[in-house]
């Protein structure tokens, strides 16, 4: 089966523009995630929907980050305006309700803002 | 609060078996995941545990005690394809996932 989608792969930016990032998760996973990696840590949860429905946001910068799951499949993740602190990977992953354990990441997108 | 503790990098020899530790104080628990993450790629599933006890699966197994807030990851017969960061993460109530920073671990020859 086809796997966690997301573009694009890499974006470089300059501090105060915007920029958007696209997810497609596997098919049937109900729940969908956006996480940020920055270098040397571990994945930080930003926003869980269920189906197109927000379950977890409170770890989301609500002034600068947005995100949405139109139709409970895709969803966006959009950051205006970047900040220097927001390089990162940003990771979307998906998995079938009830099994939030086992969730399967997209190759993520790797953000530079200069 | 949250904290996830892992050992930040740990060497190990191919052939070698590997230990590595994870210690947690969250404000749920539901269920401790380990994630295998080579570099510049995506974090994928290794194991799970809900109830005390090791879970084995081929090379890999997975301890917990819920008591102690404790689990490592065991790694047998390492090969240099194990060379990865290693990822423990706490399911809290609500199915949330909390990541520890993960251990770098280097396999050499």
């Amino acid at each position: 089966e086809a796997g966690v989608a997301q573009s694009p792969r890499y974006k470089i930016i300059e501090k105060r523009q915007s920029v958007a990032f696209w997810c497609n998760p596997i098919s049937g996973h109900a729940t969908l995630y956006w996480y940020q990696q920055i270098l040397g840590q571990g994945p930080k949860l930003l926003i869980q929907f269920q189906n197109n429905g927000v379950v977890d946001d409170s770890q989301l910068p609500k002034d600068r980050f947005s995100a949405e799951r139109l139709k409970g499949v895709d969803s966006t993740l959009k950051i205006q305006p970047a900040k220097l602190e927001d390089s990162a990977v940003y990771l979307c992953a998906s998995s079938l309700a009830g099994r939030e354990g086992t969730q399967y990441f997209g190759p993520g997108t790797r953000l530079l803002v200069l | 609060g949250q904290n996830i503790d892992q050992p930040t990098e740990m060497t190990a020899t191919e052939g070698a078996i590997v230990q590595i530790n994870c210690t947690y104080q969250t404000s749920g628990f539901n269920g401790l995941f380990w994630y295998q993450q080579h570099a510049g790629e995506a974090p994928t599933f290794l194991s799970y545990n809900v109830l005390d006890g090791l879970e084995e699966k081929g090379r890999f197994s997975s301890f917990l005690s819920r008591s102690k807030g404790y689990s490592y990851l065991l790694l047998k017969e390492l090969q240099m394809k194990d060379s990865a960061s290693y990822l423990c993460a706490v399911r809290e109530y609500g199915n949330k996932l909390v990541f520890g920073a993960g251990t770098i671990l280097r396999v050499k020859s």
